[in-house]
């Protein structure tokens, strides 16, 4: 299995203001993603982080609010932007196996707005 | 678009067996998923199955999978009060996974 760190683990933030969130996977992978889950909900799928190139957002999701960032098979960012407190939140990423097609999650980011 | 359904609350008494099931509608998953959260915690992968398969058995944890009906079931056997936790059930296309609104399983004495 995959070990997976993320940075920061929570912090609080005043609105118009925007937060870079660090994840670290301790061997190569060629899946990332990032994910969200609101206050008391599910898991809802921001975007697929490409190495080496643009990430793909799903639907309702933007590179202007949430750009993201993966550099190399071990490491990405995601930037929550012009915060509001509607973007308080849990933030996850996770990884996939293309052999297993086992998917792990970091501990996430608890981000508050306010 | 896919949409994965679960119930929301089950409550079950320690060492008694736990059935939580999910139905989901994208008929082109490849692997469907259970994880479970604790109160603070993150998502811990419990098992998963290819779509192509009809059981998974992982120690106390017994999944079934009914394509044909897209319904997909965890059964916990000897719930303990450890086994307190949110659990999610999710479906994969093209590793992208999308989540039911997940089950909060209450373990009582």
């Amino acid at each position: 299995s995959a070990v997976i760190s993320q940075k920061p683990s929570r912090d609080i933030c005043q609105r118009g203001t925007s937060l870079t969130i660090q994840c670290q996977v301790d061997s190569q992978v060629t899946m990332m993603f990032w994910y969200r889950q609101q206050p008391g909900q599910s898991l809802t799928l921001i975007a697929t982080a490409n190495q080496g190139s643009e990430a793909t957002y799903e639907s309702g999701f933007v590179i202007d609010k949430f750009p993201i960032s993966r550099p190399n098979l071990t490491f990405s960012t995601l930037t929550v932007s012009n915060m509001s407190p509607e973007d308080s939140s849990i933030y996850l990423c996770s990884v996939a196996s293309t052999s297993s097609h086992e998917q792990y999650f970091g501990p996430g980011t608890r981000l508050t707005v306010t | 678009g896919e949409d994965v359904e679960q119930s929301l609350f089950l409550s079950v008494r320690e060492g008694d067996s736990s059935v939580i099931n999910c139905t989901y509608t994208d008929s082109s998953s490849t692997y469907l998923y259970w994880y479970k959260q604790e109160p603070g915690a993150g998502l811990q992968l419990l098992t998963y199955i290819f779509s192509n398969m009809d059981m998974k058995q992982d120690q106390r944890l017994t999944v079934l999978l009914n394509k044909k009906d897209k319904h997909l079931s965890l059964r916990i056997a000897d719930t303990q009060t450890g086994d307190s936790a949110i659990y999610f059930c999710a479906e994969a296309n093209d590793y992208k996974l999308s989540f039911g609104a997940g089950t909060t399983v209450t373990v009582r004495a």
